[in-house]
């Protein structure tokens, strides 16, 4: 159980193109989700925040115009990179929390985007 | 604000000796802390946490870890190292505040068990 899916693994798109990524909890309902990049050898940066039929939550730092996150349902939320630009080439991961308060996060696989 | 240091960014080990992974944290009021495993191009792998009660927690592939609140620490241990062992693993501490469980992550630890 607790297994959470990323669709796309790997993009490679223009710069100046809009990329969406898709989280999903595949076996258990989450009320919220949370967006994570991690550069190269390095750890994972919280994103965002994102809670079900709310708006997201978001970091210092982060732009919530560039990076727009949708939480329409408990299974699904959705990362859409807007306009974007070779610095956003990252490893963008999701997780997902259980929705009956148990504390643990679980991860999808990552999506790898390389912006040219 | 709460954060997590691990010392090492590199762990090197024999195949079949214990293994420790160290992890400390700061946060106020109680912590709850998580340990998670990365392989390569991968996402993370929850592996144990620990929420309230005993204070060594055991996980998934053999591996524990102790709470310490005197030292605020939760290293991470296995008695017997395997070269699947090997990947990069990352300390996490959480505090439940109005709704968000968001993590805060150390910078990782790679772990190279060798044969």
């Amino acid at each position: 159980g607790a297994v959470v899916s990323q669709h796309p693994s790997r993009v490679i798109c223009k710069s100046g193109t809009s990329v969406k990524i898709e989280c999903r909890s595949l076996d258990f309902q989450a009320t919220t989700m949370f967006w994570y990049r991690q550069f190269p050898k390095k750890s994972l940066m919280l994103m965002a925040t994102s809670n079900e039929g709310s708006k997201a939550t978001y970091e210092q730092g982060v732009e919530k115009d560039k990076f727009l996150i949708n939480h329409a349902s408990l299974t699904l939320s959705t990362l859409t990179v807007t306009s974007a630009h070779p610095e956003d080439s990252s490893f963008y991961i999701c997780s997902a929390a259980d929705r009956d308060l148990q504390e643990t996060q679980y991860f999808g696989p990552g999506t790898r985007l390389l912006v040219l | 604000a709460q954060s997590v240091a691990q010392p090492e960014d590199q762990v090197n080990v024999a195949e079949g000796n214990p293994l420790t992974v160290k992890c400390t944290y700061s946060v106020s009021g109680n912590p709850y802390l998580f340990w998670y495993v990365q392989y390569p191009n991968r996402g993370l792998q929850f592996l144990l946490k620990y929420i309230t009660g005993d204070n060594l927690v055991k996980g998934s592939y053999g591996f524990e870890a102790e709470f310490n609140k005197s030292q605020t620490s939760f290293h991470l241990k296995k008695p017997s190292a395997l070269v699947s062992d090997s990947a990069l693993y990352f300390c996490a501490v959480s505090k439940r505040d109005t709704g968000r469980r968001a993590l805060t992550f150390g910078s990782g630890t790679r772990l190279q068990v060798q044969p």
